[in-house]
């Protein structure tokens, strides 16, 4: 069965810190996208990055990056130099090819905390 | 940009009534859905529609239904509402077909419901 931890419950980072989330998934499909989202005190989740199965180049967008490995089964994402904008709730979630409809399956959640 | 509209934020309902939590999308997508988030929990999804008057149990479908009448319009209702269904709900939209598995679901600010 599919399944996406994402093991950090709650971090907290000073100001132009860097830091990393961590996202692990499970499944069984050869061919599935990645998602990172990222849902902010207003609560409106916002779609921030999308990989697939068969693309593992690393993507960089100004001071988000995210770092898929298949084998380690991992899709990181790592903000460079914190901003107070940044805290929110990041969440990973995981789609497999089929059938349409295809709901996503997210992880818990990482609640992220910058400080100034 | 995709539009993604919960018709409340806030609702506060008494225990045994019938809820009714409206989405409407203006983007004309095709697959529909409805997930809800508690602390420590996640998203977990409710329902999703992929087609008019079609519907899909999701992993918690006990104490729900839904309708969609209507492409642009999908509805949860809860039956008899009870205390444990007090939650955020969030409502989202994405494109369908074949290529439904890849595409990004868009969100709702999600509706804030307490069964008191």
């Amino acid at each position: 069965a599919q399944k996406v931890t994402q093991a950090q419950t709650e971090i907290s980072v000073v100001e132009k810190e860097d830091v990393t989330l961590d996202c692990v998934y499970e499944t069984r499909d050869t061919t599935y996208y990645l998602f990172w989202y990222k849902q902010p005190p207003s609560g409106e989740l916002v779609f921030l990055i999308r990989r697939n199965s068969f693309d593992e180049q690393n993507e960089i967008s100004g001071r988000y990056s995210w770092n898929f490995q298949k084998s380690t089964s991992s899709f990181n994402f790592t903000i460079t130099a914190s901003q107070v904008v940044d805290s929110a709730v990041y969440f990973c979630a995981l789609s497999e090819a089929g059938q349409a409809g295809t709901a996503l399956i997210f992880g818990k959640g990482t609640t992220l905390s910058v400080s100034s | 940009d995709v539009k993604v509209t919960q018709s409340s934020r806030y609702l506060v309902k008494r225990t045994g009534e019938k809820v009714f939590l409206e989405c409407v999308q203006d983007m004309d997508h095709e697959n529909m859905f409805w997930y809800r988030q508690d602390p420590g929990l996640g998203l977990r999804l409710i329902y999703f529609s992929y087609d008019v008057k079609m519907k899909e149990k999701g992993d918690i479908p006990e104490g729900y239904s839904v309708s969609r009448e209507k492409k642009e319009r999908f509805s949860l209702i809860l039956e008899s509402a009870s205390t444990n269904q007090t939650s955020m709900y969030l409502c989202a939209s994405s494109l369908g077909s074949t290529s439904s598995y890849n595409s990004p679901l868009h969100f709702g600010n999600g509706t804030r419901l307490t069964v008191t």
